[in-house]
C-alpha cells in the first residue's frame, strides 16, 4: 500500500463548480499535513497545512480524518486558475508526498 | 522575506558526466534543507536533508551526493549521471515549522 494514495484525475470541472480532493494516507503516526499545488513544470507551492478541526482559506477548505486517515481539500466557485495539480502531503516524520490530483477547470 | 534560488534552471548532461546542483536560501538562518527529484509522472522522492552545515542524511541509496558547505547553501552532485537520473531536481527549506518552501527546480535530461 503506498504511504500516500490520491485519484491521479484528471477532474476536468465548469467553472464555478464545486470539486473535491480525497488522500488516504497509511501511517497513523502521521502529525502534519498539506496541500500542495503544482502547475506544469513549475515547483510545488504550499496552499494550506490541514489543522484536525478543519480549515478554510477563501474559497479552499481542508479536512482531516485521523480515523480514517484521509484528508480532503473542497474547493468552491472553480476558476480557470485553479487548474493545477494538487499535492497531498503527510509528515509521520518526513514529508511524503501523494503523486498528485490533476484539476482542469473549463470555461 | 524567504526566496530560495535554484540553478540552473535547465540541464541536458551526457551519460558518465559529472553534476553539480546548488540551492541558496536567503533571508534565513539556520534553515533545514532538501533536495528531491520528481520523475516523470511520479511523486516527489526525498533524496537528502540537511539541518545544519556540513550535516547531511541521505534517504535513499544512489550515485548522488549532497553537501552543504555554508549555512545557506546547498548543493547536488555527482561523478557519473547515469540514464535514470534524468528528473526535476528540487531543492526545499523549512524553518520551524513542517512546511517546506520549494525553489523553481532544474530539470535535468541525461542523454
Amino acid at each position: 500500500r503506498k504511504e500516500v494514495e490520491q485519484d491521479p484525475g484528471p477532474f476536468n470541472v465548469p467553472e464555478g463548480a464545486t470539486v473535491a480532493f480525497n488522500c488516504t494516507y497509511s501511517n497513523s503516526a502521521s502529525q502534519s499535513f498539506f496541500w500542495y499545488r503544482q502547475d506544469c513544470r513549475k515547483e510545488p507551492k504550499l496552499l494550506m497545512s490541514v489543522y484536525s478541526s478543519g480549515n478554510e482559506d477563501g474559497r479552499f477548505t481542508a479536512q482531516l480524518n485521523r480515523a480514517s486517515q484521509y484528508i480532503s481539500l473542497l474547493i468552491r466557485d472553480s476558476k480557470l486558475s485553479d487548474s493545477a495539480t494538487y499535492l497531498c502531503v503527510v509528515n509521520p516524520n518526513k514529508l511524503i508526498f501523494g503523486t498528485g490530483t490533476l484539476l482542469a477547470v473549463q470555461p | 522575506s524567504q526566496t530560495i534560488h535554484q540553478w540552473p534552471a535547465t540541464l541536458v548532461q551526457p551519460v558518465g558526466s559529472p553534476l553539480s546542483l546548488e540551492c541558496t536560501v536567503e533571508g534565513t538562518s539556520n534553515p533545514n534543507l532538501y533536495w528531491y527529484r520528481q520523475a516523470a509522472g511520479r511523486g516527489l522522492q526525498l533524496l537528502f536533508y540537511s539541518v545544519g552545515i556540513g550535516q547531511i542524511s541521505s534517504e535513499v541509496p544512489q550515485n548522488l551526493s549532497a553537501s552543504r558547505p555554508q549555512d545557506r547553501q546547498f548543493i547536488l552532485s555527482s561523478k557519473k549521471l547515469l540514464l535514470s537520473d534524468s528528473g526535476f531536481y528540487l531543492c526545499a527549506w523549512s524553518g520551524g515549522s513542517y512546511e517546506q518552501y520549494f525553489g523553481p527546480g532544474t530539470r535535468l535530461t541525461v542523454t
